[in-house]
């Protein structure tokens, strides 16, 4: 059975403060790994896949990074409007649906 | 920019009356799926169409729940009847199904957040 584990559960920054999010996870076979960022009350929004580790991908403030058991999302000098919650799902071969862990909340305070 | 687009918003009512939530997915993808998600939680797959047809139905509780996708564009979600422990959020998402670029990515819409009393 596929797994993901985020954490941490919660974070609290201050502005300019870069940190990183890590999640774990346990996949026959992975096909993609998927990042998605979802404020209060609304649907997931999507950021970025990857596919095999060691590849990298960035957009803005925000960088993430794959190896054969973890992923990380480093969010360099965070900005208020970077709160929300961030979730990590997995594909593995052969399916086309998404595991996903429970997110890490992400405090920014100016 | 498409959007996948989802109603109604919000929906509240009570124990053992029937709910029914829409989807339509953005245009031109196969691939559409009804994910339930928890408070404090990620969500969780309940059902999964291609075109009009079910792919995987596995996590669906079908002695209430059904689901589906006639023309193979807009998709239903119904609940009959509703239990106190359906009170979550119900996000529709939808992926084009095209080999490379963003074949993989699954896009939602806003979801819609029931509350059954």
């Amino acid at each position: 059975e596929d797994q993901v584990t985020q954490s941490p559960e919660a974070l609290r920054l201050q502005e300019g403060e870069s940190s990183s999010l890590n999640c774990s996870y346990t996949v026959s076979g992975l096909r993609g790994l998927f990042w998605y960022r979802q404020d209060p009350g609304k649907g997931p929004e999507f950021l970025f896949t990857l596919y095999s580790a060691g590849e990298e991908k960035e957009k803005e403030r925000l960088k993430a990074t794959l190896t054969k058991k973890e992923s990380f999302l480093h969010i360099t000098a965070p900005k208020p409007e970077d709160s929300a919650t961030y979730l990590c799902a997995v594909q593995a071969w052969g399916y086309s649906t998404l595991t996903f862990g429970k997110g890490t909340m992400l405090l920014v305070s100016p | 920019e498409a959007e996948v687009a989802q109603s109604p918003r919000y929906k509240i009512t009570e124990k053992s009356q029937a709910v029914a939530f829409w989807c339509d997915p953005i245009s031109g993808h196969a691939t559409l799926y009804w994910y339930r998600q928890i408070l404090g939680q990620g969500p969780e797959l309940l059902v999964q169409f291609q075109d009009e047809s079910v792919v995987d139905d596995s996590q669906l509780p079908k002695d209430r729940f059904s689901a589906e996708r006639l023309k193979g564009v807009d998709s239903t979600l119904k609940i009959q009847p509703a239990e106190l422990g359906d009170s979550a959020m119900y996000l529709c998402a939808s992926s084009s199904g095209l080999a490379g670029g963003s074949y993989n990515e699954q896009f939602f819409g806003p979801g819609t957040r029931l509350t059954v009393l």
